[in-house]
């Protein structure tokens, strides 16, 4: 199947720091990536729809000055969570389409922890 | 609005039994895909099975199977013969045009040795 890489796996950050996530298909092009958030034992919250060369499309709700989105290639795009705070520590996780664009296959997810 | 809704938090089955995982959900749209996805420990999404709206036979992946009932928009995973690797958390999870996944609140399956 499709394999989505993202990185890092997990990362900790002062507040006020930026921090950046990658995610990666690694052997597929995906025009459309999604970047999903999940608290513990909580389900999976989409954050925004990422298009190649085109801008994010923001969920309701999610502030796009924070959580800033770039589909500079087919196969990349990158997750910035700008001047972190203690409330964005979280487990992130991309998807990308697949080749039939059907499904979605998932990266490995990032927990982020703001100290 | 599309939702997914999965009523049972948790649940627990032998290991070599079978188990069924509720799943009902509400769209508007006529075609549409559901999925069933597994999160283990690791926390890695795994897609364990998918369903297209359009066909009426239930997909079948080995051990899993799902019984889709179109009309009451009901989508449940059937696990047979239960194994130790099975345990984790599932959700159900639709994708209709705007190929956007809403998801569950999932069911943490565990399973008995």
């Amino acid at each position: 199947g499709a394999v989505v890489s993202q990185h890092p796996s997990w990362v900790i950050c002062k507040s006020g720091t930026s921090v950046k996530i990658e995610c990666r298909s690694l052997d597929f092009q995906a025009t459309t990536m999604f970047w999903y958030r999940q608290f513990p034992k909580q389900s999976l919250m989409l954050m925004a729809t990422s298009n190649e060369g085109s801008k994010a499309t923001y969920e309701q709700g999610v502030e796009k000055d924070k959580f800033l989105i770039n589909h500079a290639s087919l196969t990349l795009s990158t997750l910035t969570v700008t001047s972190a705070h203690p409330e964005d520590s979280s487990f992130y996780i991309c998807s990308a389409r697949d080749l039939q664009g059907v499904g979605a296959f998932f990266g490995q997810g990032t927990r982020l922890t703001v100290v | 609005a599309q939702t997914v809704t999965q009523s049972q938090p948790e649940m627990s089955v032998q290991e070599a039994e079978t188990v069924t995982l509720s799943c009902t959900y509400d769209t508007s749209e006529s075609d549409y895909y559901l999925f069933w996805y597994k999160q283990p420990p690791s926390r890695q999404m795994i897609l364990v099975i998918r369903q297209e709206a359009y066909k009426q036979q239930n997909a079948t992946e080995n051990r899993f199977s799902v019984n889709f009932q179109k009309a009451a928009k009901s989508f449940s995973l059937k696990i047979s013969d239960s194994q130790l690797g099975d345990a984790a958390m599932y959700f159900c999870a639709l994708r209709g045009a705007t190929n956007k996944l809403i998801f569950g609140t999932g069911t943490l399956l565990a399973v008995q040795p």
